[in-house]
């Protein structure tokens, strides 16, 4: 158990429908982070929440959509997404955000991910 | 932008015997971190190193950075099962960038 979880952990959804991931994390900390993680290809950042304002999109399409209500929640919006999109998605934490300064308060804790298949 | 090359792909060992996975940057390296995966799941921190020459250890594993070769070394000594998994490193890009970008991982397979 990191402190991290994620909802639901599978989900099956077509192309036409709409469904939110879900992140919580129970550690106090104010950055949170959508990841998406392809079969054979790196870990890719997709968002970046820092104290609940977005301060990072890594160029994803709008069919994707974050919302971040408070530090400790954050949601990943779905809607008309493609097969391609197929993919373990990562949400993860910590105390401050990578890059601020270098130390132990920007290690990332992640949750255990959901696997979302896009039919 | 910054790439990590994380080598080998995969890695197939006998129970007891050591190992080592590199990850090299084509950037300059400001830190990094080295995560443990397991199929389908998230990841599980390991080690994070910060300046050249670093060298960390943790119960059997041990991560040394080199700064000037742009490159992080992960050895296992005495591998055993429970060892096995996706290793991946991570790298701050820099710039005060909030982004960490990865390598694609090395997936340990320990043989009883």
């Amino acid at each position: 158990e990191t402190g991290v979880t994620q909802t639901p952990r599978h989900l099956v959804m077509g192309m036409t429908n709409k469904k939110s991931l879900k992140c919580e994390q129970h550690l106090g900390h104010n950055a949170m982070y959508w990841y998406k993680q392809s079969a054979k290809k790196p870990l890719e950042l997709m968002f970046v929440y820092n104290f609940k304002e977005q301060t990072e999109n890594n160029s994803v399409p709008s069919r994707f959509s974050p919302e971040c209500p408070n530090s400790s929640h954050l949601f990943l919006h779905l809607h008309t997404l493609q097969p391609e999109d197929s993919a373990l998605y990562l949400c993860a934490s910590s105390q401050e955000p990578s890059g601020t300064r270098w130390s132990s308060y920007n290690e990332q804790f992640f949750g255990p991910g959901t696997r979302l298949t896009v039919l | 932008s910054q790439e990590l090359e994380q080598s080998p792909q995969s890695l197939i060992v006998q129970e007891g015997k050591n190992l080592t996975i590199n990850c090299t940057s084509s950037k300059t390296l400001y830190g990094l971190y080295w995560y443990k995966q397991k199929y389908g799941e998230g990841l599980i921190f390991l080690m994070m190193l910060q300046k050249g020459g670093e060298e960390k250890s943790h119960e059997k594993i041990t991560a040394k950075l080199d700064e000037k070769k742009q490159q992080s070394s992960l050895h296992i000594t005495a591998s055993q099962p429970s060892h096995a998994g996706i290793y991946l490193c991570g790298a701050d890009v820099g710039g005060g960038s909030e982004k960490l970008v990865f390598g694609k991982g090395t997936k340990l397979t320990v043989n009883p």
